[in-house]
C-alpha cells in the first residue's frame, strides 16, 4: 500500500482481556518498529523485526507483550491480560533498508489508540 | 542510557512570527538526529533527518541545526501560520542502535 496501515484505530478492552494490534507495513519495508506513546510523552521503543526475525525485544515492558511477523510483511502485536498501564498510543514504522536507516528514514502508521478501562 | 529533552513543553505564539524549537540528547554518540511532526490522532510525519556528520538541514520555511558535541539541536520555524500548529518531536537514533529514541515534544499553537 501507500502507506504504513494499523488496525483497529481505537480499541477499548476491560482490564484483564487481551488485544491484538495489526500493523501492514508499506510493501517491500525490510525494518518494522512497535513503539508505545502514552499521553503526553513521546513514543517508545517497544521492538524491532528485520523481515520476519525479532532482532530486538528490549522495549517490551513485560511478558504480557508478544509481537510477531511471520512472513516478513504483516505485523502484530498482542498484549495479553491487559492492565489499565497499557492504555497508550501504539505506533507502527517500516523502512525500506535494514538499520542504520540512515538517509532512508521510517514511514509511521497513523497508530491504535488502546484505552483500558 | 540516551536522555532526549525538548524545550519549551508548549508554545503559543501569533501569525508571523519566527520560533525556534529546541532539543538536547545526552549522549553525544549519535548517527542522525531527526524531526517529526505528529497531529492529533495521527501518525508521525517526518520533516528533517540530519546525519551526524551535517550541521543543519532546510526545507521550505524549516531549518533543523544539529551541534553533536554539544548535544544539541534546534528546529527554526520561519513566517509560522496556523497550519504549523502540531506536536514537534526530536529524535535520535545511536551509533550503535537501531532504534529512535525520542523527547517527549514540543506542542506548538500559531494564533490566526
Amino acid at each position: 500500500g501507500a502507506g504504513v496501515s494499523q488496525s483497529p484505530r481505537y480499541k477499548v478492552a476491560k482490564r484483564g482481556q487481551d488485544v491484538a494490534l495489526r500493523c501492514d507495513p508499506i510493501s517491500g519495508h525490510v525494518s518494522l518498529f512497535w513503539y508505545q506513546q502514552a499521553l503526553g510523552q513521546g513514543p517508545e521503543f517497544l521492538t524491532y523485526f528485520q523481515n520476519e526475525a525479532q532482532l530486538d525485544k528490549s522495549g517490551l515492558p513485560s511478558d504480557r507483550f508478544f509481537a510477531e511477523r511471520p512472513e516478513g510483511s504483516v505485523s502484530t502485536l498482542k498484549i495479553q491480560r491487559t492492565q489499565q498501564e497499557d492504555s497508550a498510543v501504539y505506533l507502527c514504522a517500516s523502512s525500506l533498508v535494514r538499520t542504520p536507516i540512515g538517509r532512508y528514514g521510517y514511514t509511521f502508521g497513523s497508530g491504535t489508540r488502546l484505552t483500558v478501562v | 542510557k540516551q536522555e532526549v529533552t525538548q524545550i519549551p513543553a508548549a508554545l503559543s505564539v501569533p501569525e508571523g512570527e519566527n520560533l525556534v524549537l529546541n532539543c538536547s540528547f545526552t549522549d553525544s554518540a549519535i548517527y542522525n538526529l531527526q524531526w517529526f511532526r505528529q497531529d492529533p490522532g495521527k501518525g508521525l510525519t517526518s520533516l528533517l533527518l540530519i546525519q551526524s556528520s551535517q550541521r543543519e538541514q532546510t526545507s521550505g520555511r524549516l531549518n533543523a541545526s544539529l551541534d553533536k558535541s554539544s548535544g544539541r539541536s534546534t528546529l527554526y520555524i520561519a513566517a509560522s501560520q496556523p497550519g504549523d500548529s502540531a506536536t514537534y518531536l526530536c529524535a535520535v537514533i545511536m551509533e550503535y542502535g537501531n532504534k529512535l529514541v525520542f523527547g517527549a515534544g514540543t506542542i506548538l499553537r500559531v494564533k490566526s
